[in-house]
Order: structure tokens, then sequence, then C-alpha cells
């Protein structure tokens, strides 16, 4: 099983839509989770950490179930400059040390 | 910005010579890491620095090497360049110690190996 599963999509979604994003990781001792955005051609930038009561930033909202080990991210009211990849984050705690490990993303194109 | 440099921007290296990769952490971060991420897939992690010394590895050979210097800076060296190890190489910065460490990407190196 891999460390950080994202469904790879596409997802193609219209202006205005709800869309919703699951990532499962393998590691229960897992601690950090957080979503990353990527445009193309480009870095990725920190959208949300992912908190254990789940946390809310204007239209996106992110949760966690550890009992599931899975992580979420819901995108309200879709605009067309949400269209990219989407990232999971997972901490993978080893020793002292603090790892992350990305998932492979999720495709994300809003369309007028 | 994030406050997250890379040197250089694009580089084409030919099979077998050595490529040597620059970062510079955003400023109060003491921790750099680095990541390989080839077309269409997501970042692989591949070593993490922590005041100077190595402090994690990810699933990559000896050939892929690393410093932190004091000032939290930090390079990425790769020998013997393979065609595979043509993708966009990231480096993070973050403050260990500070909760969740959350990471944050400099505009990445582009190599290209022929």
């Amino acid at each position: 099983r891999k460390e950080v599963e994202q469904d790879p999509g596409p997802f193609n979604v219209p202006e205005g839509a709800t869309v919703a994003f699951n990532c499962t990781y393998s590691n229960s001792a897992s601690q950090s989770f957080f979503w990353y955005r990527q445009d193309c051609r480009k870095e990725p930038k920190l959208l949300m950490s992912v908190y254990s009561s789940g946390n809310e930033d204007g239209r996106f909202t992110a949760q966690l179930n550890r009992a599931s080990q899975y992580i979420s991210l819901l995108i309200r009211d879709s605009k067309l400059s949400d269209s990219a990849t989407y990232l999971c984050v997972v901490n993978i705690p080893e020793d002292n040390n603090n790892d992350m490990r990305f998932g492979a993303g999720t495709r994300l194109t809003v369309k007028p | 910005e994030t406050g997250v440099t890379q040197s250089p921007t694009h580089l084409i290296k030919t099979r077998g010579q050595q490529v040597t990769l620059r970062c510079s952490s955003q400023s109060g971060h003491n921790t750099v890491s680095w990541y390989q991420q080839a077309l269409g897939q997501g970042p692989q992690f591949i070593f993490q620095y922590y005041r100077e010394e190595e402090n994690g590895r990810g699933n990559f050979p000896p050939r892929f090497s690393g410093l932190q210097f004091p000032n939290y800076s930090s390079e990425l060296n790769v020998n013997a360049l393979e065609l595979d190890d043509s993708a966009l190489y990231l480096c993070a910065s973050s403050m260990r110690g500070q909760g969740a460490e959350e990471q944050y990407f400099g505009p990445g190196t582009r190599l290209t190996v022929t």
C-alpha cells in the first residue's frame, strides 16, 4: 500500500460547483497533514493545514478522519482560478525525523 | 512569495556528469527538505537537513547527497547523472520545533539530462 494515495482525477466541474477530494494514508502514527495546490510548471503552495477538529478557510474545508486514515478537502462555489493540482501531504514519523510524503495529486479543472 | 530561492532555474547536463543545485531557506527557518518531481507525479522526498546534518532520507541512491550551511541554506549534489534524473527539483524550508512544520517551497530547478 502506498504511504499516501489520492484519486488522480481529473475532476472537471462547472463554476459554482462543490467538489471534494479524499486522500488516504498508511501510517497510523502520522500527526501532520496538509493540502497544497500546484499550478502547471510551478511549485506547490501551501493551501491549508489539516487539524483534528477540521478547519475551514473561506470556501475551503479540510477534515481528518483518523479511524479510517484519510483526509479530505472540500471546495465550495468553485472558481476558474481553483483549477490546479491538489496535493495531499502527510508526515511519516520515524525516530526523530519528520519526513513528509506527498500524494501524486488530484487534478481539478473548473470550467465556465 | 515564500522567500525561498533556488538556483539555477534551468539546467541541461549530459549523462554521467555531476550537478549542484542551491537553495536559500526562508528567513527564520532552520530545516531544508529536497524533493524530486517527475512530470505528472507528486514530489518525491529525497532528504532533509536540520542543523547541518542529514535528518531523514527517502528512497534515493547515495549519488544524491547534500549539505546544509550555518545560514541554513542548502545544496543538493547529484553524481553520475542518469536520464531518469530529469525532473523538477524542489527545496522546501520549514521551522523544526514549531508544531506541524509547514513547508514552503522555492520555485524549483528544472534539470534535463541528455
